[in-house]
């Protein structure tokens, strides 16, 4: 089956630094991937859509100056959480479906779980 | 996005059938059933989909009502390994892969010897 990769999948920074995480689809070209939130115990939250070559589009409530999107290849997505702070420790997912030969799945990277000090 | 209800918990013993079920009365005629599972510390894996009728996979069988008001994930022998947040999703497929998936609070399936 597809492959979606994340890394890192587990980083620890101090307050005010910015982490970049990687979302690569390894098998498959991906013009379309999305990435969710989810902290304890609670259920994933969509932040954003990353649209190859275009801007992201956000959901309500997500900041997009916090939360910069870049998809700039057909398979690479990131997300950076610019100044992090302890409040934006949480488990970042992303997902992807393949731009071509598409069954309506969604392929789920393992997951980036992001402390900040 | 039509939402879905689904039990906060539900409990199986190993090696017998487990339904899930999904109420979802607003669903619409282009709306798609999803099926997804966590397990601890992972990113979300597919399940299984339908539109009306019933669908087998490898994983696991789906049952649509007639009326589509609700769903049941049918696994038909739970093992340690089924144990997982199971979350009913409804979504659009006709938007493309654009489609996006929008999460309830699921179902959390123990299983036990």
């Amino acid at each position: 089956g597809a492959v979606v990769s994340q890394h890192p999948s587990r980083v620890i920074c101090k307050s005010g630094t910015s982490v970049k995480i990687e979302c690569r689809s390894l098998d498959f070209q991906a013009t379309t991937m999305f990435w969710y939130r989810q902290f304890p115990k609670q259920s994933l939250m969509l932040m954003a859509t990353s649209n190859e070559g275009s801007k992201a589009t956000y959901e309500q409530g997500v900041e997009k100056d916090k939360f910069l999107i870049n998809h700039a290849s057909l398979t690479l997505s990131t997300l950076t959480v610019t100044s992090a702070h302890p409040e934006d420790s949480s488990f970042y997912i992303c997902s992807a479906r393949r731009a071509s030969g598409n069954t309506g799945e969604l392929f789920f990277g393992e997951g980036s779980r992001l402390t900040v000090l | 996005d039509a939402k879905t209800t689904q039990p906060n918990s539900m409990e199986s013993n190993e090696e017998e059938p487990v339904h899930l079920p999904c109420n979802h009365s607003t669903i619409s005629g282009t709306d798609y059933i999803h099926w997804y599972r966590q397990l601890p510390s992972q990113g979300p894996e597919y399940v299984i989909h339908g539109l009306t009728s019933n669908v087998n996979n490898r994983m696991a069988s789906l049952a649509i009502a007639e009326d589509r008001k609700s769903s049941t994930l049918i696994l038909h022998r739970a093992t340690l390994r089924d144990a997982a947040v199971y979350y009913c999703i409804l979504s659009d497929l006709n938007t493309g892969t654009a489609s996006k998936l929008t999460f309830g609070t699921g179902t959390r399936l123990q299983v036990t010897l």
